[in-house]
């Protein structure tokens, strides 16, 4: 079974500070990494994926997030931090052998960026 | 259109009574999910459309709930005799372009529909 965590409910962040937000996963192929974003009274947006290859994925909105096979985990990191940047972020995962079902989402991380 | 579209934004409605959700995917997706959002909670995997296969129900909370897709395309998700634990906001994604089966198409989300149950 495939399973995302998210161990913060909230971080909070000085503007201008690098943010960390955390996921780790649990698949029983390989996992292909995903993080989305929700602004207040929006859908998901897409910020950026982990597929294969260089561990760093560099995403939207100057975003990037770095895989760690031997940790099972898949952190968000920005360098800088903007308060434009407070929203929900959502990690999650899909199995490499699953073909194309579901994405399993973690509970979301609030992040509160200030000014 | 060039995204996911989904009406309406905003449902309220008294216990007992039936709705009915729509999602529009984007053109050519030939998956299509819904999800539902609770306050507090992540994401719960509600049903999955995957083009003519049989749809995968396994997430939908009760007997209650169901959701069809007409021509491939435009999906419906019909809550009956709503129950106030039904509030939430229910998000619809749609992904995969045909000819592209892979399992690492993204997932491009609408804007949610927020039903409130009074």
């Amino acid at each position: 079974a495939q399973s995302v965590a998210q161990p913060e409910d909230q971080v909070n962040v000085a503007e201008g500070n690098p943010l960390t937000v955390k996921c780790t996963y649990s698949v029983s192929g390989n996992p292909y990494l995903f993080w989305y974003v929700q602004y207040p009274n929006r859908g998901l947006q897409f910020l950026l994926k982990y597929i294969t290859g260089d561990n760093l994925v560099k995403g939207s909105y100057g975003f990037e997030a770095e895989f760690n096979k031997s940790q099972t985990s898949f952190h968000l990191k920005k360098p800088s931090a903007l308060v434009s940047d407070s929203a929900l972020y959502f990690c999650a995962v899909r199995d490499s052998n699953s073909g194309n079902t579901p994405l399993v989402f973690g509970k979301g991380t609030r992040l509160s960026v200030i000014a | 259109g060039a995204g996911v579209s989904q009406s309406p934004s905003n449902k309220v409605t008294e216990k007992g009574k039936d709705v009915e959700l729509r999602c529009d995917p984007i053109s050519g997706h030939t998956a299509l999910y819904w999800y539902r959002q609770s306050l507090g909670q992540g994401l719960e995997f509600l049903i999955y459309f995957q083009g003519n296969s049989a749809p995968d129900k396994s997430g939908l909370p009760s007997d209650r709930f169901s959701a069809e897709r007409t021509g491939g395309s435009v999906s419906t998700l019909t809550i009956q005799r709503t129950q106030q634990e039904d509030s939430a906001v229910y998000l619809c994604a749609s992904s995969q372009r045909q000819g592209q089966i892979s399992p690492y198409n993204e997932q491009f989300f609408g804007p949610g529909t927020r039903l409130t149950v009074l």
